[in-house]
């Protein structure tokens, strides 16, 4: 179990480009988060996978964020012409069927410019 | 929509004493789980202590202990003997017990040790 891995850990992109982060959650989970923090704040809910079904959206995900969960494994968020308001840390979770625990990863810092 | 309130932005203790953040939240359900979550600079967040609301009893881990007020929705986090490795952004979170297992949560308090 090495936890749950995040990639890139930094992306700096032109206003315009689209971005796509990647999830590893740990391997028997089969609960998926995603989270932006912004400076200063707490991390807010984007997302949540139950295996490969993306269970809600909340309403800060935008029609230029779409995440998916291909076989319920991995995880991907892709923001489409990014904004300078989309600079934040992303964040993911996952927890398993049994447990209210939500294991984070390190995050994927993203600076628009 | 359930809200959290962090009212301390930054807290400071003497190394080895004894440190109590507050967190208020807000809900009209009746069962629920209350968390503390920490995130030490550069470092990913890692939970620290959580509170069935079902349950009286207020929870504690080694170091940690929670007030649980259900009727005032309050939920404060005690951090015994104080150590250099308690320095973090800590986070108040609030998760409803049935349908979405979201997170909700407050705006963190940052927690400085003086050695």
């Amino acid at each position: 179990d090495t936890g749950v891995s995040q990639d890139p850990r930094h992306k700096i992109t032109k206003r315009g480009q689209n971005v796509t982060f990647r999830c590893d959650p740990i391997s028997e989970h089969n609960r998926l988060y995603w989270y932006r923090q912004t400076l200063g704040q707490g991390p807010e809910f984007l997302t949540y996978f139950q295996n490969e079904a993306q269970l809600e959206k909340s309403r800060l995900l935008s029609d230029r964020f779409s995440a998916e969960r291909p076989k319920g494994s991995f995880s991907t968020l892709e923001i489409q012409r990014t904004e300078q308001g989309d600079s934040a840390m992303y964040l993911c979770a996952s927890s398993s069927s049994d447990s209210t625990e939500q294991y984070f990863g390190p995050g994927t810092r993203l600076t628009v410019t | 929509a359930q809200t959290v309130t962090q009212s301390q932005p930054e807290m400071s203790v003497q190394e080895a004493e004894t440190v109590t953040l507050s967190c208020t939240y807000d809900t009209s359900e009746s069962d629920y789980y209350l968390f503390w979550y920490k995130q030490p600079p550069s470092r990913q967040m890692i939970l620290v202590i959580r509170q069935e609301a079902y349950k009286q009893q207020n929870a504690t881990e080694n170091r940690f202990s929670v007030n649980f007020q259900k009727a005032a929705k309050s939920f404060s986090l005690k951090i015994s003997d104080s150590q250099l490795g308690d320095a973090a952004m800590y986070f108040c979170a609030y998760r409803t017990f049935f349908g979405n297992e979201k997170l909700t949560f407050g705006t963190g308090t940052r927690l400085t040790i003086i050695p």
